[in-house]
């Protein structure tokens, strides 16, 4: 069956704009999460969303936002991108219970000049 | 609040040798932990778990088990190939819902593996 899918695979953003990354889960997964990956810091939660709800949500200012659709798709979006913001983002798909796999995509490289 | 603490690295070793990476946690109530690993370039793949104290995960001749009194989940190898070459992240998930499940990694360990 098809893994975690997200797109755009590679992008290049300049400071102030905007960008929206989009995930799609692995079929019958309802929880999505998405991570933020630098050299610096590591792998970063950022938030989880369960059936359309945000369920839990890391420590990052609100310029990154996301949402997720009824078929359990999900996007993220950050504002005002800074060049830090400058990382990886994985997307990440379970069927949202204790001790059940977080499997992750491929993740989106997000680079901003 | 729940941590992550694993050895640093890079870490390098011939083929064949014996590999240990060393994670040690701390967290609330009886979390889940996770091996996972990410080749250049590449997401993270699951490389083993174990939900609970006692459980050993395997996968691909790697092994790590779940020590609740030594708060530990160190990944080992008996024979490494020069394949294994990747970075290692040590992670949790804590056991209540109210978390959302969220993973906890460490800072990952890079390793080498030379012919």
């Amino acid at each position: 069956k098809a893994g975690v899918t997200q797109t755009p695979r590679y992008l290049i953003k300049t400071r102030g704009q905007q960008v929206t990354l989009s995930c799609s889960p692995i079929s019958g997964h309802r929880s999505v999460s998405w991570y933020q990956q630098t050299p610096g810091q590591g792998l970063q939660f950022l938030f989880e969303y369960f059936s359309e709800t945000q369920r839990n949500k890391g420590n990052f200012p609100g310029r990154f936002s996301g949402r997720q659709f009824s078929n359990s798709r999900s996007e993220m979006n950050v504002s005002t991108l800074e060049l830090g913001d400058s990382a990886l983002y994985l997307c990440a798909s379970s069927l949202a219970g204790s001790g059940n796999t977080i499997y992750f995509g491929e993740g989106s490289w997000l680079t901003v000049v | 609040g729940d941590s992550v603490t694993q050895m640093e690295g890079p870490v390098t070793l011939s083929e064949e040798a014996f590999l240990t990476i060393n994670c040690t946690y701390t967290a609330t109530g009886y979390p889940s932990l996770f091996w996972y690993v990410q080749y250049p370039g590449e997401g993270l793949q699951l490389l083993l778990k174990a939900t609970k104290a006692d459980d050993k995960g395997s996968n691909k001749g790697f092994e790590a088990t779940y020590r609740k009194e030594t708060t530990s989940f160190h990944l080992e190898k008996g024979s490494v190939q020069v394949s294994d070459s990747a970075v290692y992240f040590c992670a949790l998930s804590g056991s209540d819902s109210n978390s959302g499940y969220a993973l906890n990694f460490g800072k990952g360990t890079s390793l080498l593996v030379t012919p």
